[in-house]
């Protein structure tokens, strides 16, 4: 199984940077995955990392390290819409490709 | 943009009565899933769909659970008797050949009484 581990909180100023880092824990790993969920609604894709490195996507950056475990997501110039959570998934290796979650970062931006 | 509908967006039942959640996948698409999110939790896999046939389902997914693609755009999730603790968010989602993305549905959100 997985074992995903992220920060519950984290609040930010407008116009601002914020990572939220993940760490993960599989027994077979075939790819990272941000969500961001707005209370009430659907999770919606931002990113996916299956190699070592950066992908960017706008205002949206994500990280990853297999041989640490490890992934950040880069929010950059923080809009108050971004106030949500977000969801760190993994992929593991079975023919199904289902996600296992973390239990997810609430992002506040402040004015 | 093609979307994944649910329906209902929210029902209420009776403990012990059945349900069945509606779901239209996007047009092409081969993966389906099924998952939950009790309120303040987090997202949790119940089962997976692919060529007709269940490919995985977690340990929630008892035999009071039950999936079917009844023709070639709806796939329901059946629960035959709910109990108090089936109260949560339901989300189907679904992924087409060769893609990373799972697109989930809106949800419906179900309450036990």
């Amino acid at each position: 199984g997985q074992n995903i581990d992220q920060p519950t909180e984290m609040t930010a100023t407008e116009g601002a940077i914020v990572q939220i880092n993940c760490t993960y824990q599989t027994s077979g790993f075939n790819g990272l995955f941000w969500y961001q969920q707005h209370a009430g609604e659907a999770p919606t894709f931002l990113s996916y990392n299956v190699l070592d490195g950066l992908e960017e996507k706008g205002r949206f950056s994500s990280f990853l390290s297999r041989s640490k475990g490890y992934s950040y997501l880069l929010l950059k110039e923080l809009q108050m819409k971004d106030s949500a959570s977000y969801l760190c998934a993994v992929r593991d290796r079975t023919n199904d490709y289902k996600l296992s979650f973390g239990a997810g970062t609430t992002v506040t931006v402040r004015a | 943009e093609p979307e994944v509908t649910q329906t209902p967006s929210h029902q209420v039942t009776q403990m012990g009565q059945e349900v069945i959640l509606r779901c239209v996948p996007i047009s092409n698409h081969l993966y389906f899933y099924w998952y939950r999110q009790i309120l303040g939790q987090k997202v949790e896999f119940l089962v997976s769909f692919y060529n007709n046939e269940i490919s995985e389902k977690s340990e929630i997914f008892d035999d009071q659970f039950s999936v079917e693609r009844p023709d070639g755009s709806n796939f329901t999730l059946k629960i035959r008797s709910t109990k108090l603790e089936d109260s949560a968010m339901y989300f189907c989602a679904s992924m087409g050949q060769g893609l990373h993305e799972q697109f989930f549905g809106p949800g419906t959100r179900l309450t036990v009484l």
